[in-house]
Order: C-alpha cells, then sequence, then structure tokens
C-alpha cells in the first residue's frame, strides 16, 4: 500500500497568516490526490482533488500544488473557520489510503 | 437537498455482527460508485471498501477482507454495509462517501476519493 506522510502533524497558526501543510507519498502518485477538511464531530469536506482542483465551493484562499511524491496545501489567509484537521489521500491506486493528518490550532 | 445519512451504529459484542445502511438523496443515485470510510475515536481515516454504480465491482481493504461485505440497492437509493466477526479495532465512526466518478457513452469512471461525505455513525465493538 502507498504509505502518505503529512508534516507537521499539528501547529499553531494566528488569523491572518499564510501556512503550508505538507504530504509526501512513499511513491510517485502523478497528481492523484486530494485534500480534505474535519472539523470536530463533523464529517471530512473535500477541499482539493486532482492535487491542485478546487472542489466547488470552496474558498479561494485554499489551494493545492505538487505532484509525484511531494504536495502542499496552502491556506493564503487563514480564518478562524479554517481552525480544523487536514487529510491528504492519494487515489492512484485503487486502494486509497490517506495521511495521518494534520491539526490547525489557534495561536 | 443532496445527503447521506448513516444508520446502524450501535455497540456490538466482539463476534458479533451489524449492518449499516447509509440513505443517499438529492443526486442520482444509481449513477455513482459509493465507499465506506471509517475512523477510530481520536486516530485518522482508513478507507474500508467501494462499490461500483450498478454492484458490479466490489473491493475491500485488507483489514476487513473476508468480514466486511459492501452492497447496494438502487431501487432505495440505500448503500449498506455488513460487518462480521467484528474486532474491538473495528471500533470507529463509519462514514458513507460518494465517488464523483462518471459515465460516458460507453464506459465509467471511477475516481477513488470522495465528494460526498455523510455524517458517520458509530460502531463500538465491547464485551
Amino acid at each position: 500500500a502507498i504509505r502518505m506522510t503529512q508534516s507537521p502533524s499539528s501547529f499553531s497558526a494566528s488569523t491572518g497568516d499564510r501556512v503550508t501543510i505538507t504530504c509526501r507519498a512513499s511513491q510517485g502518485i502523478s497528481s492523484y490526490l486530494a485534500w480534505y477538511q474535519q472539523k470536530p464531530g463533523k464529517a471530512p469536506k473535500l477541499l482539493i482533488y486532482a492535487a491542485s482542483t478546487l472542489q466547488s465551493g470552496v474558498p479561494s484562499r485554499f489551494s493545492g500544488s505538487g505532484s509525484g511524491t511531494d504536495f502542499t496545501l496552502t491556506i493564503s489567509c487563514l480564518q478562524s473557520e479554517d481552525f480544523a484537521t487536514y487529510y491528504c489521500q492519494q487515489y492512484y491506486s485503487y486502494l486509497p489510503t490517506f495521511g495521518g493528518g494534520t491539526k490547525v490550532e489557534i495561536k | 437537498q443532496v445527503q447521506l445519512v448513516e444508520s446502524g451504529g450501535g455497540v456490538v459484542q466482539p463476534g458479533g455482527s451489524l449492518r449499516l445502511s447509509c440513505a443517499a438523496s438529492g443526486f442520482t443515485f444509481s449513477s455513482y460508485g459509493m465507499h465506506w470510510v471509517r475512523q477510530a475515536p481520536g486516530k485518522g481515516l482508513e478507507w474500508v471498501a467501494f462499490i461500483r454504480y450498478d454492484g458490479s465491482n466490489k473491493y475491500y481493504a485488507d483489514s476487513v477482507k473476508g468480514r466486511f461485505t459492501i452492497s447496494r440497492d438502487n431501487s432505495k437509493n440505500t448503500l449498506y454495509l455488513q460487518m462480521n466477526s467484528l474486532r474491538a479495532e473495528d471500533t470507529a465512526v463509519y462514514y458513507c462517501a460518494k465517488d464523483p466518478g462518471y459515465c460516458s457513452s460507453t464506459s465509467c469512471y471511477v475516481s477513488w476519493y470522495f465528494d460526498l461525505w455523510g455524517r458517520g455513525t458509530l460502531v463500538t465493538v465491547s464485551s
């Protein structure tokens, strides 16, 4: 199975900050990568697919980049509603796997 | 309203069985593949199973293969997960999720990511 490693596992940031989360695949996955946001007690929400395509309705402050093994999710100007846990997920193989998650907390 | 609503969770003893349901509304359920994804308490996400739009193909994670069965009833817009021989490590919130894959005039494509999620149902395996 393809292993997905996210870093950092958690960090603190302030409203208005630009934040970047990294996801690394154990083998090349082209651009078959999605990002999700999950708030406590809620279901995950799709933010980005195909590494950089914004899902309909997702604010443009979210962006994704990368291909092959290294990917990033960037939030250009952190808003209060963005404090959550973020997961990457590869779908290069038919057995999709997730990263361990990155929790973004309020500083 | 486009939504997925899971039900059927609860407390079950190790070795027991449970069937989860997921009711879909607001979209053409019979046109899309569907997944189950789970999340153990305080842990990350784990994909569990997938079924094609017409039920013709099914895929499972190794951790549940041979114990869980995914199925669907397109006439009822409902997805199911039959869980047998349950173990403590199966304790999790179980989410159903829609695959955004599409069908052309000649072929159907599975995307293997998840564009719509239900709110989840908690399964607790404990004696």
